[in-house]
């Protein structure tokens, strides 16, 4: 089976630094994305990395390690409004498509 | 605003019944996905479409069957609906290739009574 994890709750600081981590042993490997999702709404797009090394976007920023099974997401200069859930996904070959398999996410809360 | 439309927003029905989820894919993609998202089960993949073809298909219940339409918009289509089938519905839009990003809609909140 596939097991994508990541810790379940985190609080951070705002205006600090927070890194979600993210293991995942799977049956292929297509590459990985980050969603962040705020409570009821719609996951959106954060990062995708397929290649070793770090993936640099603003204020977010993604590594990947394939010989590890291992990503995390780093987010600087948190604001109140990261506070949001952040999915780890990892893309699947399969048969003629793809599919993403999702970690349960991480609850990040920012605080004062 | 991701560009992929799905309706209705809100669905409440009972068990037993049958509904049908709708998805508009953003312009130019060609491929849709459903997901079902529930509190417990997290967010998991059901069926991917490309072009009006069945292209990857997850752990999705008999019970439950999607197609693609020529304009390319997707229906999902529940039936026999039970209590556990109550959870949030995503679409998502993509190309189709792995290296690019699917987009969500914002979803459809079913609840079984």
């Amino acid at each position: 089976g596939q097991n994508i994890d990541q810790p379940t709750e985190m609080t951070a600081t705002e205006g600090a630094i927070v890194q979600i981590n993210c293991t995942y042993q799977t049956s292929g490997f297509n590459g990985l994305f980050w969603y962040q999702q705020h409570a009821g709404e719609a996951p959106t797009f954060l990062s995708y990395n397929v290649l070793d090394g770090l993936e640099e976007k603003g204020r977010f920023s993604s590594f990947l390690s394939r010989s590890k099974g291992y990503s995390y997401l780093l987010l600087k200069e948190l604001q109140m409004k990261d506070s949001a859930s952040y999915l780890c996904a990892v893309i699947l070959p399969t048969g003629g498509g793809n599919k993403l398999t999702f970690g349960t996410g991480t609850q990040l809360k920012v605080e004062l | 605003d991701s560009g992929v439309t799905q309706t209705p927003k809100h669905l409440i029905t009972a068990t037993g019944q049958r509904v049908t989820l709708r998805c508009s894919p953003r312009s130019g993609d060609l491929s849709v996905y459903w997901y079902q998202q529930s509190l417990d089960q997290g967010l998991q993949f059901l069926i991917q479409y490309y072009n009006g073809e069945e292209r990857a298909k997850g752990n999705i219940l008999e019970r439950f069957s999607a197609q693609q339409f020529p304009d390319l918009h997707s229906e999902l289509n529940l039936s026999s609906l039970e209590l556990g089938d109550s959870a949030l519905y995503f679409c998502a839009s993509g190309t189709g290739a792995s290296n690019q990003p699917q987009h969500f809609g914002d979803g459809t909140r079913l609840s079984i009574l």
